[in-house]
């Protein structure tokens, strides 16, 4: 089993839609979690942190932390054509340490 | 306030050559990732450093790598030997604090002729 696992891709919405990015991890003891956007040959680039339970919101996106199902989610509302990128999603915590453990990514495709 | 800064943003080398990659953080930052992207996969974590000592090199490859982060001056990660298979995006990552958010460089992409 894969420590973090997203959900495969690519995905593809239209311009305005809401953009649906899932993320499931396997160590129990993970404490923090974190949604990065890489660009096409670029660095990741940090859109969320999320600690509790519950909903974050920050501008068009919002992290959901689901602790007892082991579930992290990313909603992007209003997509733009520029949001298409891969979606990246990070623990902390448990047996890895402080260091990130990184999902396979979502490739998002926003179509105008 | 700068972000990570890395150099050289490329680098290419013949096989059997050193390559030296550099990294420094964000002001104020004092814990230092590296971590590795090989062409069409994820990010992978090499190691972690603070101020002179190296906190978790469990993600490093045995032979040679290596990693500093002196008290003064940038971090390196340094490849001896360099085979083809080093060939990938190298990318820095710098933090204020244990398990916190993690802000990345630009990332070093070396070329293994």
């Amino acid at each position: 089993q894969k420590e973090v696992e997203q959900n495969s891709g690519p995905l593809s919405v239209p311009e305005g839609a809401i953009a649906s990015l899932n993320c499931t991890y396997s160590d129990r003891g993970s404490q923090s979690f974190f949604w990065y956007r890489q660009y096409s040959g670029k660095s990741p680039e940090l859109i969320m942190s999320i600690y509790s339970n519950g909903d974050k919101e920050d501008g068009r996106f919002t992290a959901q932390l689901n602790k007892a199902s082991q579930y992290v989610s990313l909603l992007i509302r209003d997509s733009q054509p520029s949001d298409s990128a891969t979606y990246l999603c990070a623990v902390i915590g448990g047996t890895s340490g402080s260091r990130l453990t990184f999902g396979e990514g979502t490739q998002l495709t926003v179509n105008p | 306030n700068a972000g990570v800064m890395q150099n050289p943003r490329h680098l290419v080398r013949r096989r059997g050559q050193e390559a030296r990659l550099r990294c420094s953080p964000m002001k104020g930052h004092s814990h230092v990732y590296w971590y590795r992207q090989l062409p069409e996969e994820g990010l992978k974590f090499m190691v972690y450093l603070q101020k002179e000592n190296i906190i978790d090199e469990s993600g490093m490859p045995k032979e040679r790598f290596s990693a500093e982060f002196p008290k003064e001056g940038p971090s390196i990660l340094r490849i001896q030997q360099v085979v083809r298979g080093d060939s990938a995006a190298y990318f820095c990552a710098s933090s204020p604090r244990l398990d916190n958010e993690q802000f990345f460089g630009p990332g070093t992409r070396l070329t293994v002729l």
